[in-house]
Parts: structure tokens; sequence; C-alpha cells
């Protein structure tokens, strides 16, 4: 079964940073690109981030460019997203996604399972 | 505010046809597939549909996608109190390279 669990969420003051982990199991993580997502209360999902499997393209949105950073460890099956000079608007669920391999990796389905999600507040 | 457009409330009474559109450009709609995910209150979202038209396995038939041009839709027919959710399109833009949802919609079970 696979299986996406975001930790690390919190309460930081504005300016600061945080760092948010989403542990896989249940598939090859090493083979899958992955994806960070966010939510702010009440609103829409956001793409911020992808990473392919290994590391060598990172795509980011144009409003955490610069501040937050993309990164995976394949020998723990972790991906993580280091977020710094928080501010107020940055407070929102953050969700991790898989791309999805399918029919023999012939298949890429993007943002096939999320996680459940962990609360990031930047306030003071 | 989202590239990709998406009315902000549709609503239905059970059994009754909704469709919900996306509306997009020749860069993200009109060059790459769309997907389309539902996402029940207090939940993470769900794939609904994958490559514009395609069901996952385990999404009933009610659901259904199909894109023309720089537009895409779902439809849910049959409507049932548990689609009440929000509803979610996702397209790959060729000029921003980057992933992009529509606003989302609220679909209301009447």
């Amino acid at each position: 079964e696979v299986q996406l669990v975001e930790s690390g969420g919190g309460l930081v003051k504005p300016g600061g940073s945080l760092r948010v982990s989403c542990a896989a199991s249940g598939f090859s993580f090493g083979s899958s690109t992955m994806n960070w997502v966010r939510q702010a209360p009440g609103k829409g999902l956001e793409w911020l981030a992808s990473i392919n499997s290994a590391s060598s393209y990172m795509y980011y949105a144009d409003s955490v460019r610069g501040r937050f950073t993309i990164s995976r460890d394949n020998t723990k099956n972790s991906l993580y997203l280091q977020m710094s000079s928080l501010r107020a608007e940055d407070t929102a669920v953050y969700y991790c996604a898989r791309d999805g391999l399918y029919f023999s990796s012939t298949v890429t389905i993007p943002f096939d399972y999320w996680g459940q999600g962990t609360l990031v507040t930047v306030s003071s | 505010q989202s590239i990709l457009t998406q009315p902000p409330s549709a609503s239905g009474t059970p059994g009754q046809r909704v469709t919900i559109s996306c509306s997009g450009g020749g860069s993200n709609v009109g060059s790459n597939y769309v997907y389309w995910y539902q996402q029940l209150p207090g939940t993470a979202p769900k794939l609904l549909i994958y490559r514009n038209d395609q069901r996952p396995s385990g999404v009933p038939d009610r659901f259904s996608g199909s894109q023309s041009g720089t537009a895409a839709s779902l439809a849910i027919s049959g409507l049932r109190s548990e689609d009440d959710a929000d509803y979610y399109c996702l397209v790959w833009d060729d000029n921003l390279s980057a992933w992009v949802f529509g606003g989302g919609t609220k679909v209301t079970v009447l």
C-alpha cells in the first residue's frame, strides 16, 4: 500500500526557517518524481516544487523560488522541503504527492497519491 | 489568481448531472494532459481523472473527463451526497515550466 506521511510542521516566526519531511513506503520511491503542494486555510491548492528520481531536475513555483528547496534521500525513502524567509502568507497545510509509474513504467500519472499533510503556521 | 479558470461553485440534486469546466490556454490545456482531483472536507486531494479522460481503478464511472482545445471539463452523473466536495483541475504549463491548479470548484449536493 502506498503511504506518504508528512511531518515537521509547526509554528514559526516570520523570517524563520523550517524543514518539513515526507516519509514514503509501499512503492519504489527511488524511481518516482515527487512533489510538494500547499493549501492555505480556506484556499485552493498551490503547486510548490517537484524533484525527479535522481535529484537532477528540480522545478519551483515563482512564489517560493529562492526561499524553498526541495530535496530527497532515496536511501531513506524521504522527501524534504526546506523553507526559509517564511512569511505569514506561507501559512498552509503542506502535502507531498508522488508521480506514479504504471504499465511497466511507460505511463506516468502525476500526483496520484498524496499524504495527509502537515500544518505550517507563520506567526509572531 | 490561477491561469486555469474554474467556476467557484456548482450544485445539483441527487441523481442529476453536474459539469465543471477548466479553461486555460495553448501552453497548458491546449497542449498537455489535464488531471482532476476531488477533495473532501478535511482530507487530502484524491485523483479522479488522468490524461484528460482516464479513470484510475476504483473511481466510479459516474465521473468522466473530456478535453477540447483549450478547455477541459469534468462531469459527474447520477450525483450522490458523497460527491459534495471541492474539485480541482491540474495541468503542466509549458511557458511557466510549472504545474498549475485551477482555482477549484465547490460542488454542493442539494
